[in-house]
C-alpha cells in the first residue's frame, strides 16, 4: 500500500470549491505529520503552495493567494488541500509530501480540472 | 530573487553516468539544503535524496543508494547530482529544490535525461 494516496482526478466548476485530499497509509498517523503540498502545471516545475501540521502550525507559500489552505480530517487520516473560487488557471496537477522514515514521500498526484 | 538554474538535457546510453548541475542564486547557498527530485514522463515525482552544501552531508533514498552522489562547489554555488548504471527507466526530468526548514520551496527549471540505445 502507499506512503501517500491521492485521487487521480478532480473536476470542479469555476468559482466552486474543490477539496484535494491526501490520505496516508493506515499505519501512520496524519497528527503527526507535516503535510505539504504543491502545484504543477505542464511544461514548469512543481510550485510550494503550503504546509499544514495544525491550525496554529501552518505556512503559507510566498504569493499563495489565501483561497489556497491546508487542513486534516483526522478520522480519515488525511490530509487536505482546499481550493476555494476555483479559477481557470488552477488547472493543474497537485501533490502531497510528507517526511517519513527520513526520506521525502509524494503521493502520485490530482489532476484538477475546471469546467 | 532566489533562482536554481540547471544543466541542460542529456541523451545517455544505457550502463553511462550522467552529471547534472544546479547553480543557486539569490541566497547563501551554504545555509539551505539542497534536494533532488525526479519525473518520468507523465508520471509523478519522486525524491532521491539531499544534499547540505555546508558540510557536504547527505541522505539518499534507499531505491538510489549506491548508484546516486551528490557534491557541491561552495566557490561557485552549484550542487550535483550524479546517477550511475542508467537503464531506460531512469529517462525523466530531473529537478533540484531548495529544502527550507519545513520542505522545499524553490526549484530549478529541471533538465531532461534521456536514457536509450
Amino acid at each position: 500500500q502507499a506512503v501517500l494516496t491521492q485521487p487521480s482526478s478532480l473536476s470542479a466548476s469555476p468559482g466552486a470549491s474543490a477539496s484535494l485530499t491526501c490520505t496516508l497509509r493506515s499505519d501512520i498517523n496524519v497528527g503527526t505529520y507535516r503535510i505539504y503540498w504543491y502545484q504543477q502545471k505542464p511544461g514548469s516545475p512543481p510550485q510550494y503552495l503550503l504546509n499544514y501540521k495544525s491550525d496554529s502550525d501552518k505556512q503559507q507559500g510566498p504569493g499563495v493567494p489565501s483561497r489556497f489552505s491546508g487542513s486534516k480530517a483526522a478520522s480519515a487520516n488525511a490530509g487536505i488541500l482546499l481550493i476555494s473560487g476555483l479559477q481557470s488557471e488552477d488547472e493543474a496537477d497537485y501533490y502531497c509530501m510528507i517526511w517519513h522514515n527520513r526520506a521525502y514521500v509524494f503521493g502520485a498526484g490530482t489532476k484538477v480540472t475546471v469546467l | 530573487q532566489v533562482q536554481l538554474v540547471q544543466s541542460g538535457a542529456e541523451v545517455k546510453k544505457p550502463g553511462a553516468s550522467v552529471k547534472v548541475s544546479c547553480k543557486a542564486s539569490g541566497y547563501t547557498f551554504t545555509s539551505l539544503d539542497i534536494n533532488w527530485v525526479r519525473q518520468a514522463p507523465g508520471q509523478g515525482l519522486e525524491w532521491m535524496g539531499w544534499m547540505s552544501p555546508n558540510n557536504a552531508d547527505t541522505g539518499y533514498a534507499q531505491k538510489f543508494q549506491g548508484r546516486v552522489t551528490m557534491t557541491r562547489d561552495t566557490s561557485i554555488s552549484t550542487a550535483y547530482m550524479e546517477l550511475s548504471s542508467l537503464r531506460s527507466e531512469d529517462t525523466a526530468v530531473y529537478y533540484c529544490a531548495r529544502g527550507i526548514t519545513a520542505g522545499v520551496d524553490h526549484w530549478g527549471q529541471g533538465t531532461l535525461i534521456t536514457v536509450s540505445s
